[in-house]
């Protein structure tokens, strides 16, 4: 069985200062891991990827596949970054359901 | 174009009514999805459509839940004799290809069962 664990549920931080926000899972094989945002009264969407190796909006996220994590970064956040996020698992080369942690509360003030 | 739309986007229903659950996805999209979102929880997975078949409903918590796409592209959800628990918010997600996992998320109908 596939899970994934966000073990907090709120972060809050001051702008400017650094935000990681933490993502662990257990899948037997090799699964893909996204980050997915949700904004103030928005519909979720993808923020990253794994596999696409990207910076959005100065986020980056490493598969750490020995640790089995897959945690969000930023050096410096802004306040536009507060939403809830979502880590979540797909297997690969299956039909790509994705299980997603519990989420966590990101606030950034100013 | 378009985004990924639900109707309707709010509903009561009294315990023991039928329900049923729009989606219509991005035009030419192969795959479709619903997810459950309960407060406070992350969403998840009910069932899974590639056009018009359905692949995968093993996240259906009950008979009583029930999901279509004859046509392969709008899908309905359904959910008969409501019960308290199945008050969520239901979520549909619609991706270009089986294999793509980038997903496009539906703004969700809020379901509340009173």
């Amino acid at each position: 069985a596939q899970r994934v664990t966000q073990p907090e549920k709120l972060l809050s931080v001051f702008k400017g200062a650094p935000v990681e926000l933490k993502c662990n899972y257990s899948y037997s094989g090799s699964p893909e891991l996204f980050w997915y945002v949700q904004y103030s009264r928005q519909r979720l969407q993808l923020l990253l990827r794994h596999i696409s190796r990207e910076s959005i909006k100065g986020f980056t996220a490493d598969l750490n596949k020995g640790e089995t994590s897959f945690h969000l970064k930023k050096p410096f956040a802004q306040e536009e970054d507060s939403a809830m996020y979502y880590c979540a698992l797909s297997p690969t080369g299956a039909n790509s359901k994705l299980t997603f942690g519990k989420g966590i509360t990101l606030s950034v003030r100013p | 174009g378009a985004g990924v739309s639900q109707s309707p986007r709010y509903k009561v229903a009294k315990r023991g009514q039928d329900v049923a659950l729009r989606c219509d996805p991005i035009s030419g999209h192969v795959s479709l999805f619903w997810y459950q979102q309960a407060l406070g929880q992350g969403p998840e997975f009910l069932t899974y459509f590639q056009n018009e078949a359905q692949l995968d409903k093993s996240g259906l918590p009950s008979d009583r839940f029930f999901a279509e796409r004859p046509e392969g592209s709008v899908s309905t959800l359904k959910i008969q004799r409501t019960q308290q628990e199945d008050s969520a918010v239901y979520l549909c997600a619609s991706s270009l290809r089986w294999t793509d996992a980038e997903q496009y998320f539906g703004p969700g109908t809020r379901l509340t069962v009173t």
